[in-house]
């Protein structure tokens, strides 16, 4: 089974500057898709960046992009110029192509990120 | 366009009694989820449902039940709540495998289920 690793439980940021979280994941599969979600304190579940495996290009979305690593299985997200509205529980996802196309998420713990003015 | 909805926002029970969590959406999308969000746990898949009339388990199916009547709607049933379902519900959706821009799942705001 697929299994989705946030070694960070919690990461701090000053206002400003950079941050990134890390993920890694564990899969068999060649075809997949990776997501950063964040979960500000009104629970809402928000997507921040998503990543096709098969593009070796890293995904970008104005101040957040990801370093994607394949061979490594590895999937960072990186905040620059941290704002205080960026704190919030950010999870990494997981999800195969699957036969039948969209296949379920696959979730890590998340990490707590704190930004500090 | 409401996206995804979830009735009711918080709900508590007692052991033993049972209910059932509503979630619509309004974007014409095949699949839906549900996950539940337990402390330093992430998320989890219960069931989901690749269309109307399909129901799947997911990761965590055991004391739930789905229904899928409707396009538009999915439904979560507890038949006999335990305090181990204590939790926040989430409800997603996203389009099948050949509707064109098909990989984001679209969450709802969540159902917080207090289980005494």
């Amino acid at each position: 089974a697929q299994t989705v690793t946030q070694s960070q439980p919690e990461m701090s940021v000053q206002e400003a500057e950079t941050v990134t979280l890390s993920c890694t994941y564990d899969t068999s599969e060649s075809d997949y898709y990776l997501f950063w979600y964040k979960q500000p304190p009104s629970r809402q579940m928000i997507l921040v960046i998503r990543q096709e495996a098969y593009k070796q290009q890293n995904a970008t979305e104005n101040r957040f992009s990801v370093n994607f690593q394949k061979a490594a299985k590895s999937f960072s997200l990186k905040i620059s110029d941290s704002q205080l509205g960026d704190a919030a529980m950010y999870f990494c996802a997981y999800r195969t192509e699957g036969f039948s196309g969209n296949t379920p998420l696959v979730f890590g713990k998340g990490t707590r990120l704190s930004v500090i003015a | 366009n409401a996206g995804v909805t979830q009735t009711p926002k918080f709900r508590v029970l007692k052991t033993g009694q049972s209910m059932t969590l509503l979630c619509a959406q309004d974007m014409n999308h095949e699949y839906m989820y549900w996950y539940r969000q337990d402390p330093g746990m992430g998320l989890r898949l219960i069931h989901y449902s690749v269309g109307e009339g399909t129901t799947a388990k997911g990761e965590v199916p055991d004391g739930y039940n789905v229904s899928r009547l409707k396009k538009q709607n999915f439904l979560l049933g507890l038949e006999s709540a335990a305090p181990s379902q204590t939790s926040v519900y989430f409800c997603a959706s996203s389009y099948g495998k050949d509707e064109g821009y098909q990989e984001t799942q679209y969450f709802g705001p969540g159902t917080r289920l207090l289980v005494l």
